[in-house]
C-alpha cells in the first residue's frame, strides 16, 4: 500500500525550461510535505517543504504546490539548470512518521 | 555543525551473517530513524527511536532491529542476511518527533552488499 506514489520513475527537461515534478497521496492525515534531492552515493538532502495548511512555498528557482482536495502535490524548478540532474523523493508526513515516494530521477539535457 | 554520520561506509557481507551499522545525528537531535533505499523501491522506513524507546517501526521481518543509546547515537542490526538486504541503509535525524514540520536530516548511508 504505496501512501505517497510518485508515478513518473523519469523526467528529462531541456535546460533553461521548467521541470515540473509530480507527487500523489492517499492519507489525508498528512499535515507536511517535503522534498529531498538525491545525488549517487550521497544521502538526500532536505530541498522544500510545505505545511498543510498552505498551497504554495517558493525558494528561489524551486516551488511547491499542494493541492489538498486532489491529494497531489508538485515541485516547480524553474529555471532548470544541469546541476539539477538527481532523484528527487517526496515524501508526507503526519505525526511522527515520513512517508516518502519510491522518487523520480531528472535529467538536465543541454 | 557536524552532519548525520554513519559507518561504515561501505561493506560487503555473506548470506547468513549478521551486521551492525551505526549513526551519529546532528548534535542536539534527539530522533533517529533509518531507511533502506533499493533500486525502484524509494526509501522504505524501517524504524524511528527517540529518547531511547522505538516511536515506529515500518514493515520489516524481525531480522531488522535497531537501538538508540542515552547520547541518542543509534544502531541498526540485520541478523541471518540474505541477498535481498543488499541496499543503501540511510539514517536521519531531526530535532524531535511527532510534530508537524518535522524536517529530516540524512547522512550518506551505509553501502550493503550480501554475497
Amino acid at each position: 500500500d504505496q501512501q505517497v506514489k510518485q508515478n513518473s520513475p523519469s523526467l528529462s527537461v531541456q535546460e533553461g525550461r521548467i521541470s515540473i515534478l509530480n507527487c500523489d497521496y492517499t492519507n489525508s492525515m498528512f499535515d507536511y510535505f517535503l522534498w529531498y534531492k538525491k545525488y549517487p552515493a550521497e544521502g538526500p538532502t532536505f530541498l522544500i517543504s510545505i505545511s498543510s495548511i498552505k498551497d504554495k512555498n517558493e525558494d528561489g528557482r524551486f516551488t511547491v504546490f499542494l493541492n489538498k482536495s486532489a491529494k497531489h502535490l508538485s515541485l516547480h524548478i524553474v529555471p532548470s539548470q544541469p546541476g539539477d540532474s538527481a532523484v528527487y523523493f517526496c515524501a508526507a508526513s503526519s505525526a511522527s512518521k515520513i512517508i516518502f515516494g519510491s522518487g523520480t530521477r531528472l535529467s538536465i539535457r543541454p | 555543525k557536524a552532519g548525520v554520520t554513519q559507518t561504515p561506509r561501505y561493506l560487503i557481507k555473506t548470506r547468513g551473517q549478521q551486521v551492525t551499522l551505526s549513526c551519529s545525528p546532528i548534535s542536539g537531535h534527539r530522533s533517529v530513524s533509518w531507511y533502506q533505499q533499493t533500486p525502484g523501491q524509494g526509501l522504505q522506513f524501517l524504524f524511528e527511536y527517540f529518547s531511547e524507546t522505538q516511536r515506529n517501526k515500518g514493515n520489516f521481518p524481525g531480522r531488522f532491529s535497531g537501538r538508540q543509546f542515552s547520547n541518542s547515537r543509534s544502531e541498526m542490526n540485520v541478523s541471518t542476511l540474505e541477498l535481498g538486504d543488499s541496499a543503501l541503509y540511510l539514517c536521519a535525524s531531526s530535532p524531535t518527533t511527532g510534530e508537524p514540520g518535522n524536517t529530516i536530516y540524512f547522512g550518506e548511508g551505509s553501502w550493503l552488499t550480501v554475497v
